[in-house]
């Protein structure tokens, strides 16, 4: 595997249903992003992850759960979600500290019902 | 507040008709400036990133510019195969946290 990958890339789940998504990286990264991505809307931004630290919360709802056991690992776990909640999300990597490019995995897919 | 914002929010060029597309922010110090392409269904594929005013970046057909206050891609004799989603992004000299603030992008469409 190269790059970001992710997993599932499409979900469909009910509004009562706990799953997680997941991502990992290939590129030696130690910073790592969950990503909202709503039609018509701008990328929003929702966790940040430095070195396995927590260092933003975007103000998400708690039905939103991150977990990063290390550098290269970051999961999205979800609980309760409402249809407003379905999107593309998108995880992304980068080296933390420089002016450096943030690369994207392809994405999951989520449909809530 | 960091700002982004992109026009046109879609663009038709027939093949071969080249076009530019803005990206005008506000961010309180700037750190860089990058562009992503992104096709339908795919994450966001990093294309440039420029860093001070006055900077230039070329791809194949594609080539960013930036001032002070925008950035413009210029698509020079374009083929239905860059037909894409172009996002702009910016990020500020004060977060520590890398992080990107985007615009809504620009739909292109190039029709042989």
């Amino acid at each position: 595997e190269t790059g970001v990958t992710q997993t599932p890339r499409h979900l469909v789940m009910g509004m009562t249903n706990k799953k997680s998504l997941k991502c990992e990286q290939h590129l030696g990264h130690n910073a790592m992003y969950w990503y909202k991505q709503s039609a018509k809307k701008p990328l929003e931004l929702m966790f940040v992850y430095n070195f396995k630290e927590q260092t933003e919360n975007n103000s998400v709802p708690s039905r939103f759960s991150p977990e990063c056991p290390n550098s290269s690992h970051l999961f999205l776990h979800l609980h309760t979600l409402q249809p407003e909640d379905s999107a593309l999300y998108l995880c992304a990597s980068t080296l933390a500290g420089g002016y450096n490019e943030q690369f994207f995995g392809p994405g999951t897919r989520l449909t809530v019902l | 507040e960091d700002q982004v914002t992109q026009s046109p929010e879609a663009l038709r060029l027939q093949e071969g008709e080249s076009s530019s597309l803005n990206c005008s922010y506000t961010v309180s110090g700037l750190r860089g400036l990058f562009w992503y392409r992104q096709d339908p269904g795919k994450g966001p594929e990093f294309l440039f990133t420029l860093y001070s005013a006055g900077e230039e970046k070329e791809k194949e057909r594609l080539k960013a510019t930036l001032t002070k206050k925008e950035s413009f891609l210029h698509i020079t004799a374009p083929k239905p195969e860059d037909s894409a989603t172009y996002l702009c992004a910016v990020q500020g000299v004060g977060d520590n946290t890398d992080k990107l603030i985007f615009g809504t992008g620009t739909r292109l469409q190039v029709f042989p």
